[in-house]
């Protein structure tokens, strides 16, 4: 069975705090994601990448940061984190066009 | 980036009773793909349904099935005979993987 798995399911951080969302699927993607998802705005992509060490900005990437050195793993980092970046973030992958898998997500809370 | 717009923020339908879902896209891309996802409450993304932009039939899947109007841009989704397990979020991603803020849908008994 196709797994995508976050590693955490809640997080609570302190503000200015140096924050790592791990990710990692088991399906040899190429492809991978990080969303956030907030009441009413529905997701919205932070970054994406498309093979190992690749990266690219998605629509609201400011204050965050990526890194992929395997290709089974993207993790997402918040280098400072602040009390709007409190929110659920999602992780997705898929294979070149097709469907997205997503992870169960991660709530995030920044005190 | 592609732009979604889902105008439909919430709605009630009645149980075995039929629920259609606006999406509309935009894209200067000849070749797409148009996707939807369920949400329901526990949080879990659930792919329903996929449409490429040249497929000669609107695509089907048990009860989903889509309303694929590629002049117009729009794939809505129709939900035949609801059920209560059809209470959730409903998402309709494109191909550039950009979401809208999604239509909240209640089945009510």
């Amino acid at each position: 069975d196709v797994k995508v798995t976050q590693s955490s399911r809640y997080l609570v951080k302190r503000t200015g705090e140096k924050v790592f969302l791990e990710c990692v699927q088991d399906m040899d993607h190429e492809n991978m994601f990080w969303y956030r998802q907030d009441p009413g705005l529905g997701l919205r992509l932070i970054y994406f990448s498309y093979d190992v060490k690749m990266k690219e900005k998605g629509d609201i990437p400011e204050g965050y940061s990526v890194s992929r050195e395997k290709k089974e793993r993207f993790s997402l980092i918040l280098e400072s984190a602040s009390t709007n970046q409190t929110s659920m973030y999602l992780c997705a992958s898929r294979q070149q066009r097709e469907k997205l898998f997503f992870g169960s997500g991660t709530q995030l809370s920044v005190l | 980036a592609q732009k979604i717009t889902q105008t439909q923020p919430g709605m009630f339908v009645q149980e075995k009773e039929a629920v259609t879902l606006d999406c509309t896209y935009d894209t200067s891309d000849q070749s797409y793909g148009l996707f939807w996802y369920k949400q329901p409450s526990s949080g879990e993304m659930i792919f329903l349904i996929y449409q490429g932009s040249y497929d000669e039939q609107n695509a089907t899947e048990g009860r989903y099935s889509l309303n694929f109007q590629k002049a117009r841009k729009s794939a809505n989704l129709v939900i035949s005979a609801s059920q209560l397990g059809d209470s959730a979020m409903y998402f309709c991603p494109g191909n550039k993987l950009t979401f809208g803020g999604g239509t909240r849908v209640l089945v009510k008994p």
